[in-house]
């Protein structure tokens, strides 16, 4: 069965701290996203990765910034965690866009920054 | 540029009555159509997708979807709702290497 696995479920920060959030598939994809999901927003997408040690910048970038040494793995990485960074971040991985490359999600993180 | 568009971020329907949550895209080249499903505290999984094979495309847990180009929309229905599908549905977009999420439509179920 595909897996998508993400470090942590819930965290809680404070303002300024330095946060990492880890995701690991093995599908072997090659593609992997991060997302964030607020109420009303749908899914915003942060950054994503064509491969190793490739990042792209998606629509709200800022703040946020990303890291992929090794295929099977994805982190997403908040330098100084500010209150409107709290929010559900999902991760998610695909072999190929398009035909057969539907995304495959992880359960999610839950951060509150404080 | 591509979007997704669904109307109606609520939905409520009677046990056993149709279910319909409507989804219209733009794209500048043919798409690739998905509807996904989040249940409370999880993340998304895939429903059904659209590949430009049938335009009537059938999914997990007797939904089904069919894609209409002259009105750029792939709604989703299911004939009669069950108390299990209450959770949120998605309707994405994509026409290459980046995938466009609508914002989503919360789905009750009505005893």
């Amino acid at each position: 069965d595909v897996k998508v696995t993400q470090s942590s479920r819930y965290l809680v920060k404070r303002t300024g701290e330095k946060v990492f959030l880890e995701c690991v598939q093995d599908m072997d994809h090659e593609n992997m996203f991060w997302y964030r999901q607020d109420p009303g927003l749908g899914l915003r997408l942060i950054y994503f990765s064509y491969d190793v040690k490739m990042k792209e910048k998606g629509d709200i970038p800022e703040g946020y910034s990303v890291s992929r040494e090794k295929k099977e793995r994805f982190s997403l990485i908040l330098e100084s965690a500010s209150t409107n960074q709290t929010s559900m971040y999902l991760c998610a991985s695909a072999r190929l866009a398009g035909v057969s490359g539907e995304l495959f999600f992880g359960e999610g993180s839950r951060l509150t920054v404080l | 540029a591509q979007s997704v568009t669904q109307l109606g971020s609520h939905v409520s329907v009677s046990e056993g009555a149709l279910v319909l949550l409507r989804c219209n895209y733009s794209s500048s080249v043919p798409p690739y159509l998905f509807w996904y499903v989040q249940y409370p505290n999880q993340g998304l999984q895939l429903l059904l997708k659209y590949t430009s094979a049938a335009t009537l495309v059938k999914g997990i847990n007797g939904f089904e979807a069919e894609f209409k180009k002259s009105e750029t929309s792939f709604h989703l229905t299911k004939p009669s709702a069950h108390m299990s599908d209450a959770a949120e549905y998605f309707c994405a977009v994509s026409p290459g290497n980046q995938f466009y999420f609508g914002t989503g439509t919360s789905l009750t179920v009505i005893p």
